[in-house]
């Protein structure tokens, strides 16, 4: 049971476009929400978050969506660079005062092209 | 401050052989996770370590595998035996704390051990 899922595998743009990579979930007890950016022979690393009491977070060129009632979030990287070439993570966790147990999708491979 | 070290960071088995991974967290991170991502997939969850205790092992293989954290800081994650479709990345994560999906509860991850069972 996949309760998180990133339905597109890959995803290729301009330098100096909007990157927007998607993410929809099952679970209605998810409450908090990331995305996790990863290069080659790297662990991932932590790159924006979003609780769902908020539609929407910002972070520089980083803007992650939460729409609660679609089950849906998007990431939104604008404008695009080259080094943000990775395969990008969206994870659900759930309850406040919960173990903390992320629960990731499959991951969708960003290139940007000069 | 230093990050998540794993080592190593290359296995080759043959299958029914065993194997471990060595995890040490960040320096005052009471928890500690070991993940498995299999090629094409997002981590998957295999043990969660409060301290030196366990807080959730629900999805790991315990006929097979196992993991401990002695003193509740370095963690060892052992295969025995491996099958062919252990072959995975092994990634060690650690944080603060454990509640819920706040700051405490970002989760920085090591480099990851991947692993070929032949």
């Amino acid at each position: 049971d996949q309760q998180v899922k990133q339905n597109s595998p890959s995803l290729s743009v301009q330098e100096g476009r909007i990157s927007i990579l998607n993410c929809d979930y099952t679970n209605s007890m998810f409450d908090y929400f990331l995305w996790y950016k990863k290069y080659p022979a790297e662990g991932p690393t932590f790159l924006i978050s979003i609780s769902s009491i908020k539609d929407k977070n910002e972070d520089g060129r980083f803007t992650v969506f939460l729409n609660k009632s679609a089950k849906h979030l998007s990431l939104h990287i604008v404008p695009s660079q080259p080094g943000d070439s990775a395969v990008y993570f969206c994870a659900a966790s759930a309850g406040s005062g919960n173990t903390g147990k992320l629960i990731f999708g499959q991951g969708t491979t960003l290139q940007v092209k000069p | 401050e230093a990050g998540v070290a794993q080592s190593p960071r290359y296995k080759i088995i043959e299958k029914r052989q065993s194997v471990a991974f060595w995890c040490n967290p960040i320096s005052g991170h009471a928890t500690l996770y070991w993940y498995q991502q299999i090629l094409g997939q997002g981590p998957k969850l295999l043990i969660q370590f409060q301290n030196n205790g366990v807080v959730d092992d629900s999805q790991l293989p315990k006929d097979r595998f196992s993991a401990e954290r002695l003193k509740g800081v370095d963690s060892t994650l052992k295969i025995q035996p491996a099958k062919l479709e252990d072959s995975a990345v092994y990634l060690c994560a650690s944080s603060l704390g454990t509640s819920g999906g706040g700051k405490n509860n970002e989760q920085f991850f090591g480099p990851g051990t991947r692993l070929t069972v032949l």
